[in-house]
């Protein structure tokens, strides 16, 4: 078992809305990374948080961001949403220089 | 730009077959290759990690190979059983950012049959 949580587990939403997706991370870790992953593709990294700072981007635009607590857990929000938003978005949390991510169940977003 | 991909897309075979999957990349100033199994709609399970400077790591009934020069990385399962179907996702870190930004393949989706 992981340890990492996310919600919620899944969410309908509308073309122009946002959405904020949560992580909790597993106990000790400092780092988040976020992932999107499209239907039949590959997890695809969009940013990643060590001690409340954004640490290395992918490539997503400016209207994905995101938030780390002092706690760890982490945000992501996505404005202006599109057709093409609709994924599973994976959390993966680890200690900062440690090899080993553990993944979340993901949050599988629909957007109509 | 690191570019992973994964032969076959998918696989289908009997129980007790052994079987190899395929992963190659386009860059090999790599930090690791990771190899995850992702069950439908679930996250990711970590399967095995290999630096840059091994050859290969194994657990279990599963073997993992690398050759960095080449760029290509396989896993082999060893008398495959119908719990192993799942996508199996190979993932590498790369050098300038480490294994927390990971670049992955599209996955190959296994079939063990009964």
């Amino acid at each position: 078992e992981t340890g990492v949580t996310q919600s919620p587990t899944h969410l309908i939403k509308t073309r122009g809305q946002q959405v904020t997706l949560r992580c909790s991370s597993q106990s000790g870790h400092n780092t988040v990374s976020w992932y999107q992953q499209a239907l039949g593709q590959g997890p695809q990294f969009i940013f990643q948080y060590y001690r409340e700072e954004e640490n290395g981007r992918g490539n997503f635009p400016p209207r994905f961001s995101g938030l780390q607590f002092p706690n760890y857990s982490s945000e992501l929000n996505v404005n202006a949403l599109e057709l093409d938003d609709s994924a599973l978005y994976l959390c993966a949390s680890s200690q900062q220089g440690k090899e080993t991510q553990y993944f979340g169940p993901g949050t599988r977003l629909l957007v109509l | 730009k690191q570019e992973v991909t994964q032969i076959p897309a998918a696989l289908s075979v009997p129980e007790g077959e052994n079987l190899v999957l395929n992963c190659s990349f386009t860059d090999s100033a790599i930090y690791n290759l990771q190899w995850f199994r992702q069950d439908p709609g679930k996250g990711l399970t970590s399967l095995l990690l290999i630096q840059s400077s091994q050859r290969e790591q194994t657990s279990g009934r599963l073997n993992a190979s690398l050759d960095k020069s080449s760029g290509r990385s396989t896993l082999y399962i060893a008398a495959s059983q119908p719990g192993d179907s799942a996508t199996y996702l190979c993932a590498v870190g790369p050098a300038q950012g480490g294994s927390e930004k990971l670049v992955f393949g599209k996955g190959t989706k296994l079939t063990v049959n009964p």
